[in-house]
C-alpha cells in the first residue's frame, strides 16, 4: 500500500512566523503535491514537484513556497504565516504520467490554524 | 464558471437507500475520472477510477461518465452508515493535473 504521510496532524502558529509542513511516501513516486483545502472551495493546488529539485507553481502559490531535496521528501513553506492560510493542507503523491493517468494518494492532512 | 461542478450537500438519508452524488464539467479534454472518499478529519482516499466513458462496478459502488454530457455519477447501493463521508468527483486530462469538485457531504442514518 502507498503511504504518504505528514509530520503534523494539527499545528497552531502565530501571525508572522515560519512554518514548515512536512510530508514523506514509501513508493517511489516522482510526483508529489501540496493542496489545501477550505470548506466550499474544495481542494486547491498550491504546488507540486514533477522530480527532486523541480517545482511548479499551482493554483494558489502565492505566500508559499516549497522544497524537494530528497524524491521522497516534500516541505511546504509559509514564509509569514498569515491568518487567511488556517486551513487543513494536504500533500499527495504519484507516479509520473505513463499515458494512463496515475492516482493520486493523499496524506491524513495537518490543520494549520494561524491566530 | 469552475470546471468542475459538485453539489456541496449535505445529503442525508437511510441506511439501505440507494444514493446517486454527481457532478459536471466543462473542459471536454478530461479523460480521467475519480471519486475520492474523506473521513472526517482524515486525508482523501480513492473509491473509483475510470477512464473515458462508461460504468464500473466495485461492490455497492458504481462509476458512471457519459463524456458527451459532460456528466459523472457515483452511484452507492445499500448505503451504511459506515458510507458517511464526504465524496469528491476528481479529473484529469492527459497531463494528470487533478481538478476536484467541492465535494457532497454525506451522511447515512441508521
Amino acid at each position: 500500500d502507498v503511504k504518504v504521510t505528514q509530520s503534523s496532524r494539527y499545528l497552531v502558529k502565530r501571525t508572522g512566523e515560519k512554518v514548515f509542513l512536512e510530508c514523506v511516501q514509501d513508493m517511489d513516486h516522482e510526483n508529489m503535491f501540496w493542496y489545501r483545502q477550505d470548506p466550499g472551495l474544495g481542494l486547491r493546488l498550491i504546488y507540486f514537484s514533477y522530480d527532486v529539485k523541480m517545482k511548479e507553481k499551482g493554483d494558489i502559490p502565492e505566500g508559499y513556497s516549497v522544497s524537494r531535496e530528497k524524491k521522497e521528501r516534500f516541505s511546504l513553506i509559509l514564509e509569514s504565516a498569515s491568518t487567511n492560510q488556517t486551513s487543513m493542507y494536504l500533500c499527495a503523491s504519484k507516479q509520473a504520467d505513463r499515458g494512463s493517468g496515475e492516482t493520486q494518494y493523499f496524506g491524513p492532512g495537518t490543520r494549520l490554524l494561524v491566530l | 464558471q469552475k470546471e468542475v461542478e459538485q453539489d456541496p450537500g449535505p445529503l442525508s438519508v437511510p441506511e439501505g437507500a440507494i444514493v446517486s452524488l454527481n457532478c459536471t464539467y466543462s473542459n471536454s479534454a478530461f479523460q480521467y475520472f475519480m471519486w475520492y472518499r474523506q473521513y472526517s478529519r482524515k486525508g482523501p482516499e480513492l473509491l473509483m477510477y475510470t477512464y473515458s466513458s462508461g460504468n464500473k462496478e466495485d461492490g455497492r459502488f458504481t462509476a458512471q461518465v457519459d463524456k458527451s454530457s459532460k456528466y459523472i455519477s457515483l452511484f452507492i447501493r445499500d448505503s451504511q452508515p459506515s458510507d458517511s463521508a464526504t465524496y469528491l468527483c476528481a479529473m484529469s486530462g492527459w497531463e494528470g493535473k487533478l481538478i476536484f469538485g467541492q465535494g457532497t457531504e454525506l451522511s447515512v442514518k441508521p
